[in-house]
Order: structure tokens, then sequence, then C-alpha cells
């Protein structure tokens, strides 16, 4: 079946560490988002990239980082620069760069600092 | 930029009532808008879209939309609603930044559906 997948579902992250979330797709689709979801504060887009090896950042990029070095994957790495990174995690893609086509969403990523 | 606003929170209808949940949009040329519903704990899926053409666009489940440019509007609505539609909508808007596409999302509306 093609379609987003996002891992892990569930991270916990201790103060001052790393993580990395992780998107892959298989729909071939030339852009990837991700987005971070706040309760009450809808989806705030972090970096999108619309083809492999250049990203752009969204509007709450800092403490973030994303690479692109294959079509099909769009890691997110959450730096202990993140202050406040416990969130719902959204990445998703779409087949074109044009804007016009839908975009299709993973199940998401909870990470949640301990 | 280009940005959409939900103005509800939350709305509630009862079953088998129909159901509006609002979106107005601010954008500098042509809108390209789009729907969204999210179930707990999910990811998000697309229910419709407006690029051009009708200005009543219909979708999945049974949803559609009416894009009035007068109004700036694209309100999603649903003429019977039902209990499994209870779930959190939001509306979104292409902008185009620097020769760049991305989606920008409103707040969200959560509908709840009761018996």
């Amino acid at each position: 079946d093609g379609g987003i997948t996002q891992s892990p579902k569930y991270l916990f992250r201790k103060e001052g560490q790393n993580v990395t979330l992780s998107c892959e797709q298989n729909l071939n689709h030339d852009a990837m988002y991700w987005y971070r979801q706040d309760p009450g504060q809808g989806l705030r887009l972090i970096y999108y990239s619309q083809i492999v090896n250049d990203f752009q950042k969204g509007d709450i990029a800092e403490g973030y980082s994303v690479s692109r070095e294959k079509k099909e994957s769009f890691p997110l790495t959450v730096t202990s620069a993140q202050k406040n990174p416990t969130a719902f995690y959204l990445c998703a893609s779409s087949r074109d760069t044009g804007g016009w086509t839908e975009a299709f969403f993973g199940q998401g990523t909870r990470l949640t600092v301990v | 930029a280009q940005s959409v606003a939900q103005p509800e929170d939350q709305v509630n209808v009862a079953e088998g009532n129909p159901l509006t949940v609002k979106c107005t949009y601010s954008v500098s040329g042509n809108p390209y808008l789009f729907w969204y519903v999210q179930y707990p704990n999910r990811g998000l899926q697309f229910l419709l879209k407006y690029i051009t053409g009708d200005n009543l666009v219909k979708g999945s489940y049974g949803f559609e939309a009416e894009f009035n440019k007068s109004q700036t509007s694209f309100h999603l609505k649903k003429p019977s609603a039902l209990v499994s539609d209870s779930a959190l909508y939001f509306c979104a808007v292409r902008d185009r930044e620097g020769g760049y596409n991305k989606l920008i999302f409103g707040a969200g509306t959560r509908l709840a559906v009761h018996p």
C-alpha cells in the first residue's frame, strides 16, 4: 500500500537530548512537510522541502533541523535548543510543488519531554 | 502572506441536522483552499479542495464546501450530520513565498455531533 509512515508513534526525550523523528513516503511525491500541533493552535509549519537536497524554514524552525537526502525520506531532528518540544508532530507529502494537490499525512509522532 | 481563520473553536449539532464549519481566508491572487479532518491521535485526512471552477465543491463522506469570493469564505457543509463526523476540522490555504509553496492551516474547529 502506498502511504506516508512516521515512526515512532510515541517518543520520550530527556532534557538536553537530540531526537530524530522518521518520515518515509512511497508515493513518489516531490514535496514534503513537517508540522507541529499543539492544543488550540492548529498546525504550525516547521520545515518543508520541494526537492532532494533542498528545504526551507517554516514559521517555527528554531530548534529543529531536517535533511532531504532521498526523495522518499524527510527526517526531523528536535535539538536541545528547542525549549518546549512536547507536541504532536505530523509529516506530510504532496505530489507536486505547485500547491494545488492535496497533502497526505502520516499518523504522527507524539513527543514528550521527561 | 496568505492566511485562513476559523472563527469557531467548537460547533455542536444534533445528528441528522445540517452542519456548517466556517472558514474565511485572506489571500492575494487566486486562492487554493482545502479542508481536512483529524480523528483523535491520527494524522489529517483530505476532504476537498477549491482551485478553480464551480463555487460548490463536493468531497469525501458527503461533505461539500462553498467558495464565496465576495465574502472571502470557504465554509464546510453537510446536509445531515452523523455522530461519526465528530472530529477536528481544519481549513488550509496555499501560500506562495519566494517561489516555494506551502500549506497554511487554521486553528481548527472541533465538531461534536450529538445523538
